[in-house]
């Protein structure tokens, strides 16, 4: 199976500030990943997909990038809302798999 | 609008059979392209992908319990079912299914992605 690795694990910002979280996979995946930001107690919500392609009603703060094995999430202008554990997900192979989350907290 | 709700038991006793719906609104299983994915996440824990199937029928599950449990479909009802025929105690968490869609496709193959989730149901398994 395709293992996913993001970094940080946790991440501190104000708000304001432009983050970026990584996630890496072990073999390439072309741009098949996904991003999720999930809120305590609450369902995961589509961010990104096919790496930049921004989810339907996503502000335009949020941006992906990478393609084969790295790639990144980059939230610019942070907001309060923006609070939550994002996820990267590849779907290059039938069998998904997920990065462990990277925390942010504002 | 696209809707996705999950149903099933609170409460499992070990080795019992955890059965778990998924009833949807907004599309069909019927439609080509579409399917649906189980998505589990332990307490504390990430997200773990666990099941899919698709408008055709293929069906996929994650490694770790291919042996271990069944997708199914019922497309008049619009619903998707997910059974665990021998619960354990690590089957609790909160269960979310997820409308998955085609998102792409190269000459060999589809890429399909989640896009819209329910809200999850939690199961706890303990005697």
């Amino acid at each position: 199976d395709i293992q996913m690795t993001q970094s940080p694990s946790t991440l501190s910002a104000s708000v304001g500030d432009r983050v970026t979280i990584t996630c890496r996979a072990s073999q390439s995946i072309s741009s098949w990943l996904a991003w999720y930001q999930q809120k305590p107690g609450k369902a995961p919500t589509l961010v990104i997909s096919k790496a930049s392609s921004l989810g339907a009603g996503v502000p335009s703060r949020f941006s992906g990038g990478g393609s084969g094995t790295q790639f990144t999430l980059t939230i610019s202008g942070l907001q309060p809302d923006d609070c939550a554990t994002y996820y990267c997900q590849q779907y290059y192979s039938p069998l998904y798999t997920f990065g462990q989350g990277t925390r942010l907290e504002i | 609008q696209i809707t996705l709700r999950e149903s099933g038991p609170a409460l499992v006793r070990p080795t019992q059979t955890l059965t778990l719906t998924c009833s949807f609104s907004g599309f069909s299983l019927t439609q080509t392209g579409m399917s649906v994915s189980w998505v589990r996440q332990s307490p504390g824990r990430a997200l773990e992908w666990i099941a899919r199937i698709t408008w055709n029928d293929d069906k996929y599950y994650t490694t770790s319990l291919k042996t271990r449990l069944l997708i199914s479909k019922d497309t008049s009802k619009n619903q998707v079912t997910l059974t665990v025929p021998s619960a354990d105690p690590a089957d609790t968490g909160t269960y979310f299914c997820a409308r998955t869609r085609v998102g792409g496709a190269t000459r060999e193959s589809y890429y399909y992605y989640m896009d819209v989730w329910g809200k999850g149901t939690t199961v706890t398994v303990s005697s």
